[in-house]
């Protein structure tokens, strides 16, 4: 079956870089996503990564995918006060179905 | 990005009654759109997924008699929780999208509370 996990929680200092995993169990996904979810808000795409790729990196985001053990990461470098919010990766085996991770709530502390 | 509009953003009903949630892509035409569930602290479920005018097709669990999805146009999908009851209580959050493997852009969420 599809079943995407993430740790659930994160606390990291202002400035530091943040590391949010993600393991996932089906093998055929063709797209790897990261969402971003504020408060009371819907979610919002902020990078994907193609199942033939290892990285991608797009300014302070990098994804990092590990086909071989299903695990997916997302550094955030330089972490700011506004990057607090939930993330939640997702993939997708090349159909209209999204499977969602559980989420992992990034808080940022000055 | 394009932008996904849902209507209302939060709700307080009496049970037994019905709520209707609008989603709206205002700038694009979405030829599908998705309708997810959240609960506190939880992921996304998928309910259903609508192509316009076609029947929506339902996620295993999601009955398709209590949550009624309309996609009657290219901008416009409904949600309607019929009878609603407390346990129906949840954040909905829509997506929206135009043609296959493209970006889905979400809905800010319709938060739903049945008293």
């Amino acid at each position: 079956g599809e079943d995407v996990e993430q740790s659930l929680f994160l606390s990291v200092r202002e400035g530091d870089s943040s590391v949010i995993n993600c393991t996932y169990t089906d093998s055929s996904s063709t797209y790897l996503y990261w969402y971003k979810q504020e408060p009371g808000a819907g979610l919002q795409l902020l990078t994907y990564i193609f199942s033939n790729m290892d990285m991608k990196q797009d300014q302070r985001l990098t994804v990092l995918l590990n086909k071989k053990d299903k695990h997916l990461s997302l550094r955030i470098a330089d972490t700011q006060t506004g990057d607090s919010a939930i993330y939640f990766c997702a993939e997708s085996m090349g159909t209209d179905k999204l499977i969602f991770g559980t989420g992992t709530r990034l808080q940022v502390f000055p | 990005g394009a932008v996904v509009s849902q209507h209302p953003s939060w709700v307080i009903c009496k049970s037994g009654t019905s709520v209707k949630i609008e989603c709206r892509s205002l700038d694009f035409q979405a030829t599908t759109m998705f309708w997810y569930r959240q609960f506190p602290k939880q992921s996304l479920m998928l309910m259903a997924t609508s192509n316009e005018g076609s029947k929506a097709t339902y996620e295993q669990g999601v009955e398709k008699d209590k949550f009624l999805i309309n996609h009657a146009s290219l901008t416009l999908s409904t949600l309607t929780v019929t009878s609603a009851h407390p346990e129906d209580s949840s954040f909905y959050i829509c997506s929206a999208r135009n043609g296959v493997n493209t970006e889905a852009f979400f809905g800010q969420g319709t938060r739903l509370t049945v008293v």
